[in-house]
C-alpha cells in the first residue's frame, strides 16, 4: 500500500526564515497531496492542497510544489513568523474518486523562534 | 469548506466500558473518516463511514472493537468497545464533500484507566 515518509521531525528557524518539509510517497498511483496544519490541542486544519496535473501551487506564504517523476512534494513557508508554530503533516491520496482516503507522514514539529 | 464539530471533547473511562464519539458536520457530506491519532504521532485511518451502508475498514480495526453508524449525510457516531489503555488516544473525525479537500473535526481526546 501507500507509504509517505516526512522530514524533517522537528525544524527550528528564526522569525523571518523560510521552512521547507519535504514528504516522499510510493505509489505513482497517487493524484492528490494536502498539507495539514496542526495545533496544539486542536484537529487537522487544511491549509494548502496540490493536485497531480499541478506542479506548484502559492496561498500567500506558503506554496507545494510536486515533482511526480521523484514522486516527492514540498511545502515552502517563507517569512516565518511565531504563529506558524505548529506540527506540519502532509498526505496522499490515490483514490479515483473525489472522496479519497489519505495517508499521512509522520508530521514536523516546526518551531519559530522570535 | 466544511465545519465540524464532536462530542466529547474529551472523556476518561474505565477499562472494559465503551464509549461513542458523535461527529456532526454543518453541511451534507458524500465521506466521513474516522482517524485515531496517538499522543506526538501521525493519523491512522480507522474506517470510512458510508451513508446507507456498512463501514469500510482498514487493516488492524475491527468493527466489533470500532463500530461505526452513518444515519444521514450529516452525522457518524464511532464506538470505541471493551476499552484498555491501548485505546487512549485522539479520535478524529473528518468529512468530505464534492472535492478531494477533507476537513477535521476538533478530536475527541480519550484516556481509559
Amino acid at each position: 500500500g501507500e507509504n509517505v515518509e516526512q522530514h524533517p521531525s522537528t525544524l527550528s528557524v528564526q522569525e523571518g526564515d523560510s521552512a521547507v518539509i519535504k514528504c516522499t510517497y510510493s505509489d505513482s498511483a497517487s493524484n492528490y497531496f494536502p498539507w495539514y496544519k496542526q495545533e496544539l490541542g486542536k484537529g487537522p486544519q487544511l491549509i494548502i492542497d496540490i493536485r497531480s496535473n499541478v506542479g506548484e501551487k502559492k496561498d500567500q506564504r506558503i506554496a507545494v510544489t510536486l515533482n511526480k517523476t521523484a514522486k516527492h512534494f514540498s511545502l515552502h513557508i517563507t517569512e516565518t513568523q511565531p504563529e506558524d508554530s505548529a506540527v506540519y503533516f502532509c498526505a496522499a491520496s490515490k483514490d479515483s474518486s473525489n472522496t479519497g482516503k489519505l495517508i499521512f507522514g509522520q508530521g514536523t514539529t516546526l518551531q519559530v523562534k522570535p | 469548506s466544511a465545519v465540524i464539530s464532536q462530542k466529547p471533547s474529551r472523556d476518561i473511562c474505565q477499562r472494559g466500558t465503551s464509549l461513542t464519539i458523535q461527529c456532526q458536520v454543518d453541511s451534507q457530506v458524500t465521506m466521513m473518516f474516522w482517524y485515531r491519532q496517538q499522543p506526538g504521532q501521525s493519523l491512522t485511518l480507522i474506517a470510512t463511514a458510508n451513508q446507507g451502508s456498512e463501514a469500510t475498514y482498514e487493516s488492524g480495526f475491527v468493527i466489533d472493537k470500532f463500530p461505526i453508524s452513518r444515519p444521514n449525510l450529516t452525522f457518524s457516531t464511532l464506538t470505541v468497545s471493551n476499552m484498555s489503555p491501548e485505546d487512549s488516544s485522539i479520535y478524529l473525525c473528518s468529512a468530505s464533500g464534492s472535492s478531494y479537500e477533507q476537513y477535521f473535526g476538533p478530536g475527541t481526546r480519550l484516556t481509559v484507566t
